[in-house]
């Protein structure tokens, strides 16, 4: 099984400033067809989780551009331009390249 | 607009039974693969299982393997879990999620999740 590791596991942010949330596998995503298959999700506080990320580095509809994905292989990142009261909550990663694994989570507050 | 209803959630005794049903509209449901991710009470998120837009393909997280059914019927445009041997760990709020695309189809892996139902909770207990 894939296992997706997380960091850090909290953190806690002024409006206005940067985040970044690390996730890492357990194995290379990247296919044999060239696709990474990657992705980020925010649950916010009572909601249901929402797709930000798919494929590493691609917003989903709706996702503001302050919301950034990187990375390759193994290592990816998830990065918060400005970061806005809005966007409390949790954030996953996710693979899919063998079944289906979550991280554990990331929990946003806004200082 | 995508709307994705889920029922059947409850309380249910160790070793019982309960099947949770999805409804789904605004979209073409066969034309996309559907599944079930569920929440622990104050956990992070465990993908339960999948199916691709025939239903013909399906997939399970090791945890659910050989007691739990993914099924859709697509005459009535609704997604169903059969669960069966409930055990305490299964208590968990249940979503079903919109794939953006049939995995049966184009033939690859796909997370992309869409669309997400407001859930059902089901809790094993005794």
């Amino acid at each position: 099984d894939i296992v997706m590791t997380q960091t850090p596991l909290s953190l806690s942010v002024t409006p206005g400033q940067p985040a970044s949330i690390s996730c890492k596998s357990s194995q290379s995503l990247l296919h044999s067809d060239g696709k990474t298959y990657f992705y980020w999700y925010l649950q916010k506080p009572g909601q249901s989780p929402q797709l930000l990320i798919y494929e590493v580095s691609n917003r989903f509809s709706g996702v503001p551009d302050r919301f950034s994905g990187s990375g390759s292989g193994t290592d990816f990142t998830l990065k918060i331009s400005r970061v806005e009261a809005e966007d409390v909550g949790i954030y996953y990663c996710m693979q899919a390249i063998q079944l289906i694994t979550f991280g554990q989570g990331t929990r946003l507050e806004i200082k | 607009e995508v709307q994705l209803v889920e029922s059947g959630g409850g309380l249910v005794q160790p070793g019982g039974s309960l099947r949770l049903s999805c409804a789904a509209s605004g979209f073409t449901f066969s034309s996309y693969a559907m599944s079930w991710v569920r929440q622990a009470p104050g956990k992070g998120l465990e993908w339960v299982s999948s199916v691709g837009g025939s239903g013909t393909t399906t997939y399970y997280a090791d945890s659910v393997k050989g007691r739990f059914t993914i099924s859709r019927d697509n005459s009535k445009n609704t997604l169903y879990l059969q669960m069966h041997s409930l055990r305490v760990e299964d208590t968990a709020v249940y979503y079903c999620a919109k794939y953006g695309e049939d995995f049966e189809r184009e033939a690859r892996p796909s997370g992309l999740f869409d669309s997400w139902g407001q859930g059902t909770l089901l809790s094993v207990s005794s």
